[in-house]
């Protein structure tokens, strides 16, 4: 069975400094992909950033990046250069294999940016 | 513009009654998701369906129920025997042939009252 671990449940950083949000995860499948959500207060599933257990390259998408670190089973998210807007939570996930692409969510992480 | 929409956005219902869940996507995308969320914790698969007339368990399907009768439209209804009902729900979609990112509607909050 799958298992995302978020151990961080609550983060401050302050405003334009980076910030790196923890996650692991425990899978027994061979391909398998990792992403990352941000939920803000209105409730809404923002899609971030995607990485497969294949690709040889850390993904990046803006001032988001990944550090994948396989054999260490970690998916990390790095913001750079916070912003006031980047406060909310922030959901780990793991597809399961190829079927149906179902995700298994990690509990998350509150980031609170601070002016 | 192209999403996916979720109503109500809030819903209160009484205990014994069944309320069901809209979920539209005009992304023309095949297979589609709903998410449970309790306060304060991560997302569980309720059920998901990959075509059209075809739908699957998560692992929390019990006291819900859903339909695929259209690729664009996959409703929820949560039943008298869904024991904790209240919580936010999350409708996702994904185009099958266009990688692997599940896209999230704005989700609806359902309280029983």
């Amino acid at each position: 069975a799958q298992k995302i671990t978020q151990t961080q449940p609550g983060m401050f950083v302050q405003e334009k400094e980076a910030v790196t949000l923890d996650c692991t995860y425990d899978t027994s499948d061979q391909s398998y992909g990792l992403f990352w959500y941000k939920q803000p207060s209105s409730g809404e599933m923002i899609f971030l950033i995607y990485q497969g257990s294949y690709d040889e390259q850390n993904a990046t998408e803006g001032r988001y990046s990944l550090n994948f670190q396989k054999a260490r089973k970690s998916a990390n998210l790095v913001i750079s250069a916070s912003q006031l807007g980047d406060s909310a939570m922030y959901f780990c996930a793991m597809r399961r294999g190829n079927a149906g692409n179902m995700l298994t969510f990690g509990g998350g992480t509150r980031l609170m940016v601070k002016p | 513009d192209g999403g996916i929409t979720q109503s109500p956005k809030y819903l209160f219902r009484k205990e014994g009654q069944n309320v069901t869940l809209s979920c539209e996507q005009n992304l023309n995308h095949d297979a589609m998701y709903w998410y449970r969320q309790d306060p304060g914790q991560g997302l569980r698969l309720i059920y998901y369906s990959q075509i059209v007339n075809d739908f699957q368990k998560g692992d929390i399907a019990e006291g819900y129920s859903v339909s695929r009768e259209k690729k664009e439209s996959f409703p929820l209804t949560v039943t008298s025997a869904q024991k904790n009902p209240t919580a936010f729900y999350l409708c996702a979609s994904r185009k099958v042939s266009a990688g692997n990112t599940i896209y999230f509607g704005e989700g609806s909050w359902l309280t029983v009252v």
